[in-house]
């Protein structure tokens, strides 16, 4: 039983499409974080959701939006992707307090 | 704001010992630690509330200084299974910040 699920794991796409990243926790966490790893292997925080709640969101250009229609749920859509997007982006859950758990992630090549 | 860390990048032997840094130049509330290997997710390793804390399991500790706002995670006789970046974070109200991680190679 996977704990954070994200889909898809690689996504190959051109520039100027739009995609999104499906992401789904079974552990009754509250808070829902995306986060974007670039080449340098820095973890930097998009978005945090709480209870569907949007809480951070970190100087994220508009062309990202993300979407929790539940708690168990945090979506990502992308529009009009630059190469600068390409990168892996991992979803992650918590209750307050305690540990991160993290999805597989999503290698993302913007061609 | 993220915390720093230190160093960036440790080589070790087998059995040999390390220590990585974690400060701060806002007040911790609450400091945490992954590893992260190669073509993986980051994994938790521990979390520490409050100040003076320590915690630790099999031979890899993190104590948290919460007056010098640093935690320092100290892995002792290494294994080969324990390279991979280590990353601290800091927490504060559902905004979760990590250090730019610490990239330790351990060798036979």
């Amino acid at each position: 039983d996977t704990a954070v699920s994200q889909t898809p794991k690689y996504l190959v796409t051109q520039m100027g499409n739009d995609k999104s990243i499906k992401c789904e926790q079974n552990l009754g966490h509250d808070t829902m974080y995306w986060y974007k790893q670039d080449s340098k292997k820095f973890l930097k925080i998009m978005f945090s959701y709480n209870n569907k709640e949007l809480i951070i969101n970190e100087t994220v250009p508009n062309r990202f939006s993300p979407k929790s229609p539940d708690k168990a749920h945090l979506n990502l859509h992308i529009n009009s992707l630059e190469l600068g997007d390409s990168a892996v982006y991992f979803c992650a859950s918590s209750p307050r307090d305690r540990a991160f758990t993290f999805g597989s992630g999503t290698r993302l090549t913007v061609v | 704001q993220q915390p720093v860390q230190s160093p960036q990048a440790v080589i070790l032997r087998e059995g040999e010992d390390a220590v990585i840094n974690c400060s701060s130049s806002k007040a911790l509330y609450s400091v945490h630690w992954y590893r992260q290997k190669h073509g993986e997710a980051p994994v938790f390793l521990m979390i520490l509330l409050k100040g003076g804390e320590q915690k630790g399991h099999d031979k890899i500790s993190a104590s948290f200084n919460e007056k010098k706002q640093q935690s320092s995670l100290y892995l002792t006789a290494s294994q080969l299974s324990y390279s991979g970046t280590y990353f601290c974070g800091t927490e504060y109200s559902n905004d979760m910040r990590f250090g730019a991680g610490t990239r330790l190679t351990v060798k036979p």
